[in-house]
């Protein structure tokens, strides 16, 4: 199994331009999730799904945009990239109770000048 | 709403010594999961050890070990045996068990084993 496949690892914008991270499952989980990483900061949540067709906010979820069309699939937009977005960002996954552990993706490293 | 707190920004341990990191949460929840992630410098986050709300053992796995003191808030993680390969981050998280499963992380603590 793959587990929870992020791409690209690495990505450099210009301020203003726009990409999608492509976040993908092969373990059927129910919950998707799109978080982001800074210095010296935890994890925050960014947006989130409970399963296909349903999206919802998470705790930072301006200038980005999700959408859930199969289970497998969790892209993450940034509609017009700011200096503030530069950040790693993790997709994670889970059955619906998360008891087994959130599975995470080994990152998007994103760069905006 | 959740919040979770790691006091502990940096620890250093020697070698085989055992080591407790600190998280505490607050949540008016009564049902939910209590998780540590353990991030190395490579930047993956690897699942280390779950506890829910309603276990009254403590979880174990290998040589770690998740002291949850529910009355005090409290779910510290205990590496026994430390190696120098736990030289990482360390992230302590929560989340609610039903509904939406949103996961709330802590500021994590950078532990360095010495040699």
């Amino acid at each position: 199994n793959a587990g929870v496949t992020q791409t690209p690892k690495f990505q450099v914008l210009k301020t203003g331009q726009s990409m999608t991270l492509q976040c993908a499952q092969d373990m059927n989980h129910e919950y998707m999730s799109w978080y982001r990483q800074d210095p010296g900061m935890g994890l925050r949540l960014i947006h989130y799904s409970v399963g296909a067709g349903i999206t919802d906010q998470g705790e930072v979820p301006n200038g980005y945009n999700v959408s859930r069309s199969t289970t497998e699939d969790f892209p993450l937009r940034l509609l017009s990239a700011a200096p503030s977005q530069t950040s790693v960002y993790f997709c994670a996954s889970s059955f619906s109770t998360g008891g087994g552990g959130y599975t995470f993706g080994s990152g998007t490293r994103l760069t905006v000048v | 709403a959740q919040k979770i707190t790691q006091t502990q920004p940096g620890m250093f341990v020697q070698e085989k010594e055992a080591v407790t990191l600190d998280c505490t949460y607050d949540t008016s929840d009564q049902s939910y999961g209590l998780f540590w992630y353990k991030q190395p410098s490579s930047g993956e986050m690897i699942f280390l050890i779950y506890q829910g709300s309603y276990d009254e053992q403590n979880a174990t796995e290998g040589r770690y070990s998740l002291n949850f003191q529910k009355a005090r808030k409290s779910a510290n993680l205990v590496i026994s045996a430390s190696q120098l390969g736990d030289s990482a981050m360390y992230f302590c998280a929560m989340n609610r068990i039903q509904g939406a499963q949103k996961l709330v992380f802590g500021q994590g603590t950078r532990l360095t084993i010495n040699p």
